[in-house]
């Protein structure tokens, strides 16, 4: 299957300060990626839509503000943690979608694990 | 009301047993069905897709019911490294998880 990478795979932190995930497709590319974020033994949650060469289109409640993303080519999606703070702590996923024809499948990102102190 | 719902457990079951799994979807829009298994500090990883006329893969077999708008997962012969959470996912425009349901299966 298509291979997805994100990196870092964990970041500490400081309170205040911002972090910046990548996401990238390594063998194929992507004009939809979405990223989610899982607090412990909860579910994922979808956060955004990336769309490239667009703006990305954020789930009710994301604060777009806080959370940028910007999808500039077809291979790479980057989220920006802007001032995180303690409760931002979690696992960021990112994924990619593969579409051809009626077929559709999403390709996760091995996750990047976020504290913040 | 969530849009995908199930179970969260645990299921805690012996080596060899079987478990099914259910979840429920509230959009009826939905267009694609899938489970995926989940484990401790990884990324999801699918599973498999959910079709109508359900499907079958080694000891793993995945229904659809659309008009109960449920999916379903039978596990036969459980396995140790059957342990892990199993999310149901609903696609329309993008990929809707459940809470998860924590599987345990002992010796």
């Amino acid at each position: 299957g298509a291979v997805v990478s994100q990196h870092p795979s964990w970041v500490i932190c400081k309170s205040g300060t911002s972090v910046k995930i990548e996401c990238r497709s390594l063998d194929f590319q992507a004009t939809t990626m979405f990223w989610y974020r899982q607090f412990p033994k909860q579910s994922l949650m979808l956060m955004a839509t990336s769309n490239e060469g667009s703006k990305a289109t954020y789930e009710q409640g994301v604060e777009k503000d806080k959370f940028l993303i910007n999808h500039a080519s077809l291979t790479l999606s980057t989220l920006t943690v802007t001032s995180a703070h303690p409760e931002d702590s979690s696992f960021y996923i990112c994924s990619a979608r593969v579409t051809s024809g009626s077929y559709n499948e999403q390709f996760f990102g091995p996750g990047t694990r976020l504290t913040v102190l | 009301r969530k849009e995908v719902e199930q179970d969260p457990g645990p299921f805690n079951v012996p080596e060899g047993a079987t478990v099914a799994f259910n979840c429920t979807y509230s959009n009826s829009a939905s267009q694609s069905f899938f489970w995926y298994r989940q484990d401790c500090r990884k990324e999801p990883k699918l599973l498999m897709s959910v079709y109508s006329s359900g499907n079958e893969d080694g000891r793993f077999t995945a229904q659809l019911n659309r008009a109960s708008q449920y999916i379903s997962l039978l596990i036969r012969d459980s396995k140790l490294s059957d342990s892990a959470t199993y999310l149901c996912a609903v696609n329309t425009d993008k990929l809707i998880f459940g809470t998860g349901t924590r599987l345990q299966v002992f010796p």
